[in-house]
C-alpha cells in the first residue's frame, strides 16, 4: 500500500529539548516536503527536497532543519523547540516537484512545546 | 506575494443539495490547481487537479472549474451527503517559485 508514514503522531516536549519527527514514503518519490498547519493560517511549507541531498527552504523554515540522505526518508529536526512551534505537522511526497503530480500526505504529528 | 482565499471558513448545506466552494487568488495564475479533502486529525487527501488551460474537470459527483480571468476556481459537490462533511483545501502551483501554496480551507458540513 502506497503511504507516507510519520512518527510520532503526538509529542509533548519542553522548550529547548531537541527532537526529530521521522517521515518515510514507500512510493520511490523524488519530491518530499514538510508543512505545518495552524488555525486560520492553513498549510505552510517549512522545507522541501527535490531529491537525495537536495533540500531548500519553504515559507517558514526558521527553527527547523531537514536532511535527505535516502530517497525514502525526510526527517524534520527541531534543534531547540520553542512554544511558537506548537502545531500540527505534515510530511508529504510526490513523484516530482510539478503541480501535475498528486501530493500524498502523512497522518500528521501534533506537537506541543511547553 | 500570492494570496489565496477560500470562501467562508465554514459552509453548511442540506443533504442532497450542491455544495459550491470557491478558491480565489491574486496576481499570477497557477500552472496547476489541486483540491484536497481533509478530515479532522488526518492528512489532506487529493481529489481533483485542473490545469491552467482547462476550464472544467469532473470526477463522479465532483466538479472543478478554473477561470483565469476571474482568478478563481470553483469546486462543486452534487447530491451532497453527510459523509462529504470535511475541510476542503485548494492548492496552487505556480510557474515561478518552488512551493505549492495552500488556501486556508473551507469547512463543509452537510446536514441530514
Amino acid at each position: 500500500e502506497a503511504q507516507v508514514t510519520q512518527n510520532p503522531r503526538y509529542l509533548i516536549t519542553v522548550t529547548g529539548k531537541k527532537l526529530t519527527v521521522t517521515c518515510s514514503q514507500n512510493m520511490n518519490h523524488e519530491y518530499m516536503s514538510w508543512y505545518r498547519q495552524d488555525p486560520g493560517l492553513g498549510l505552510r511549507q517549512i522545507y522541501y527536497s527535490m531529491n537525495v541531498e537536495v533540500t531548500d527552504k519553504g515559507d517558514v523554515p526558521e527553527g527547523y532543519k531537514v536532511s535527505r540522505k535516502e530517497k525514502r526518508n525526510f526527517p524534520l529536526i527541531l534543534e531547540s523547540p520553542s512554544p511558537n512551534q506548537t502545531s500540527l505537522y505534515f510530511c508529504a511526497s510526490s513523484l516530482s516537484r510539478s503541480g501535475k503530480n498528486i501530493q500524498y500526505f502523512g497522518a500528521g504529528t501534533r506537537l506541543s512545546v511547553l | 506575494s500570492q494570496k489565496i482565499e477560500q470562501n467562508s471558513e465554514a459552509l453548511n448545506i442540506q443533504e442532497g443539495k450542491t455544495a459550491t466552494l470557491t478558491c480565489n487568488y491574486t496576481n499570477y495564475s497557477p500552472a496547476y490547481l489541486q483540491w484536497y479533502r481533509q478530515d479532522p486529525g488526518r492528512g489532506p487527501v487529493f481529489l481533483l487537479l485542473i490545469r491552467e488551460n482547462e476550464k472544467e474537470k469532473r470526477k463522479e459527483r465532483l466538479k472543478v472549474t478554473f477561470d483565469t480571468t476571474l482568478k478563481q476556481s470553483l469546486f462543486h459537490i452534487t447530491a451532497s451527503q453527510p459523509a462529504d462533511s470535511a475541510t476542503y483545501l485548494c492548492a496552487l502551483d505556480f510557474y515561478y517559485g518552488q512551493n505549492f501554496v495552500f488556501g486556508p480551507g473551507t469547512r463543509l458540513s452537510v446536514l441530514p
